[in-house]
């Protein structure tokens, strides 16, 4: 089955800094990969996400890069503000319909004002 | 357009009880996942239902159970609880699949 693993699992970066963060995916066949912010007492939130057709995809101050050759995608997020600071996820899924999503364990992120 | 809804926040059990957790999706979203957080592990996928039927379930005993009713509503029971299921569950709905997943405020489980 797949697995994702996820670096780093913390982050600090100082405000109007970038965070990068990377994940790489076992399944070959996986061609679905979205990024999932958590703040403090909430669920994870869908931020960002990008199939294997497109290389990369960007959203304001958010972008994600996938590289399917090397099985692995990145989320990028620039001027970093303090409301930034929460836990990422990242995940894939084979895109059969019919199969879950497998989540990376997760990057602490701290942006310090 | 109201959020994923679940009930409880928060439980408190002893080892040995059992207990059910309740998800209501976003209207119209036929798929609901369970999810199992924990600081060690991550987002561990439970099982997933679409139209009242359990069409994935993941790595997990069989004392962890779920059903999904006409209405898309969704539960979750556990048996015979133990320490380690202690644990953020989390309950996502989406439209027809697993992904673009809409996630919950989660129940924050503890078992003693």
């Amino acid at each position: 089955g797949e697995n994702v693993e996820q670096h780093p699992s913390t982050l600090s970066v100082q405000e109007g800094d970038s965070a990068v963060i990377k994940c790489t995916y076992s399944d070959s066949a996986s061609n679905y990969f979205p990024w999932y912010k958590q703040e403090l007492g909430k669920g994870p939130q869908l931020i960002i996400d990008i199939r294997s057709n497109v290389g990369e995809k960007k959203d304001q101050r958010i972008a994600v890069t996938l590289n399917k050759t090397a099985k692995h995608f990145s989320l990028h997020i620039t001027e970093t503000q303090p409301e930034d600071s929460a836990v990422y996820f990242c995940a894939a899924e084979r895109n059969s319909g019919n199969t879950p999503l497998v989540f990376g364990k997760g990057t602490r992120l701290s942006v310090i004002a | 357009k109201a959020g994923v809804t679940q009930t409880p926040r928060y439980l408190i059990k002893t080892r040995g009880q059992q207990v059910t957790l309740s998800c209501s999706p976003i209207s119209g979203h036929r798929s609901v996942s369970w999810y199992q957080q924990t600081p060690g592990q991550g987002l561990q996928f439970l099982f997933e239902y679409f139209s009242e039927t359990q069409r994935n379930k993941g790595n997990f005993p069989g004392r962890f159970s779920g059903r999904q009713f006409s209405n898309s509503r969704s539960e979750m029971n556990v048996s015979t609880l133990e320490l380690g299921d202690s644990a953020l569950y989390l309950c996502a709905s989406s439209v027809d699949r697993a992904e673009k997943l809409f996630f919950g405020s989660g129940t924050q489980l503890s078992v003693l």
